[in-house]
C-alpha cells in the first residue's frame, strides 16, 4: 500500500516570503501521479498543482511550483509571494498508475501567511 | 456550471438513526468519489464509482455504510445505523476522466450524538 508522509503539521510565513512544503511517499510503482490539494477555512478542497511522474519537467502553476525528485519519492510544493489567501491546510497525495483512481492523502500541513 | 453540489451541508442526528448524504457531480465526468475527514484518520477515500458502477469500495469502513448511484447525476452515502464515531466532514468529488483533476463538493458535516 502506498504512503505519504507530510512532516511540517504546521508553517508560518511572512506575507510576500517564499515558502517550502514537503512531502514524501512510499510506492513501488514506476508510475503515477501527485498532487497537491489546499483547503482554506471554508473547507473546501481546491487542486493547486499536479505532476506526472514519467515526466522529469516540474510542474508550476503561476506562483506554485512543486520539487520533484522520483529516486528521493519527495515532491515538495514552493509558494512564491506567498499572499493572505495563501493562509490553508495543504495536502499531499498520491496516485497510482492508470486505472486506478484511489488517492490517497497524507496528514496536511497548516500554513499560515503573516501580514 | 454549478460544481459538484452535496446536501445536506450540515447533519445532527441521533445514534441509530438512519443518516442519507446526497451528492450531484458535475455533469459529463464518469468519476465519481466519496471522502471521509477527520481529526484522527485524516482524508480517506471510502468509495469511487466510474460510469455508475462502484470500482473500488475497500475504504467503507463497514457494512453499516452503503453507497449507490442509480445514475449519472446523483450519489447517495448512507449510514444505517449511525454512531458517534461516523461523526466526520464528508466529501464528494467527481472528475472527468483517468487521473484528472478531482472536484470536490463542499462537504456534508455529519454530527451523531
Amino acid at each position: 500500500a502506498q504512503t505519504v508522509t507530510q512532516s511540517q503539521p504546521e508553517m508560518s510565513v511572512q506575507e510576500a516570503e517564499t515558502v517550502t512544503l514537503s512531502c514524501t511517499y512510499d510506492t513501488s510503482e514506476s508510475n503515477y501521479y501527485l498532487f497537491w490539494y489546499k483547503q482554506p477555512p471554508s473547507r473546501q478542497m481546491i487542486l493547486v498543482i499536479r505532476q506526472e511522474a514519467y515526466k522529469q519537467q516540474n510542474a508550476t502553476e503561476n506562483r506554485f511550483s512543486v520539487n520533484f525528485q522520483k529516486a528521493a519519492k519527495s515532491f515538495s510544493l514552493k509558494i512564491s509571494d506567498s499572499q493572505l489567501g495563501d493562509t490553508a491546510m495543504y495536502f499531499c497525495a498520491f496516485m497510482p498508475n492508470f486505472g486506478n483512481e484511489k488517492l490517497t492523502f497524507g496528514t496536511g500541513t497548516r500554513l499560515t501567511i503573516i501580514p | 456550471d454549478a460544481g459538484v453540489i452535496q446536501s445536506p451541508r450540515h447533519e445532527v442526528t441521533e445514534m441509530g438513526q438512519e443518516v442519507t448524504l446526497r451528492c450531484k457531480p458535475i455533469s459529463g465526468h464518469d468519476y465519481l468519489f466519496w471522502y471521509r475527514q477527520t481529526m484522527m484518520r485524516g482524508l480517506e477515500l471510502l468509495i469511487y464509482f466510474n460510469n455508475n458502477v462502484p470500482i473500488d469500495d475497500s475504504g467503507m469502513p463497514e457494512d453499516r455504510f452503503s453507497a449507490k448511484m442509480p445514475n449519472a447525476s446523483f450519489s447517495t452515502l448512507k449510514i444505517q445505523p449511525s454512531e458517534p464515531r461516523d461523526s466526520a466532514v464528508y466529501f464528494c468529488a467527481s472528475s472527468p476522466r483517468q487521473a484528472a483533476k478531482q472536484y470536490f463538493g463542499p462537504g456534508t458535516r455529519l454530527t451523531v450524538t
